[in-house]
């Protein structure tokens, strides 16, 4: 079936370095999502994101984290800069709609920051 | 505070018996209900969900039972399996479920 693909599944970087994460959304949905958690936490809502503008998003989506999706690419999580506490598994997702059809999610990135 | 409550960390079930999982939330404006399975490194995948305007939704083995007063919700699993093995994870929204607040997941385990 329909995949959400999120490459990489791990990526190391050194606090105060930029990070952007990628997502490769199922091609014909259009709405999109990041969740963040963060070992032994829960998945937390971070941001949504449909017709190129975010419709809402979190306390967690700081001023260093911003999303985009140029040209009906990929969807990604841009932090600039990291800070230690943005270690965690990002999650992203995509859906056709949001009345009919529950997110479909990818397999997450884990991102270590050092 | 957490919004949507797993108070359960883990459960333990014979293979073939019912299992049981439960959440408990807080918003009422919550009107989408969900139950996610989860295995290690991979990507949460939605089992069952209902809306409010429904109290009990059956999918094969798996029913959800939606408690709006008491603002709970519930997974049956019946003739749990070893395959049945897993985090679930329980779901909940306002209408438009473009913003999903999750619990933080019960570990089942299927005894054979």
């Amino acid at each position: 079936g329909p995949k959400v693909l999120q490459i990489p599944s791990h990526q190391i970087i050194d606090m105060g370095q930029m990070v952007t994460l990628n997502c490769d959304p199922v091609s014909n949905h259009l709405y999109f999502y990041w969740y963040k958690q963060i070992l032994g936490q829960q998945m937390e809502f971070l941001v949504n994101f449909y017709n190129g503008k975010v419709m809402e998003k979190s306390k967690l989506f700081k001023d260093q984290f911003s999303v985009e999706r140029p040209d009906g690419s990929y969807f990604t999580l841009k932090i600039q800069p990291t800070a230690l506490e943005d270690s965690a598994v990002y999650f992203c997702a995509s859906s056709l709609d949001i009345f009919n059809q529950a997110p479909l999610f990818g397999e997450g990135t884990r991102l270590s920051v050092l | 505070g957490q919004q949507v409550k797993q108070s359960s960390p883990s459960l333990t079930v014979q293979e073939g018996g019912i299992s049981i999982l439960n959440c408990d939330y807080e918003n009422d404006m919550f009107d989408y209900f969900a139950w996610y399975k989860k295995y290690p490194d991979n990507s949460p995948t939605l089992l069952i969900s209902v809306r409010s305007n429904v109290d009990k939704r059956e999918d094969g083995r798996l029913t959800v039972f939606l408690n709006k007063s008491g603002k709970h919700f519930s997974l049956h699993i019946t003739a749990s399996q070893p395959e049945d093995t897993a985090v679930y994870l329980c779901a909940a929204g306002p209408y438009g479920n473009e913003k999903i607040t999750f619990g933080a997941g019960t570990k089942l385990t299927i005894k054979p």
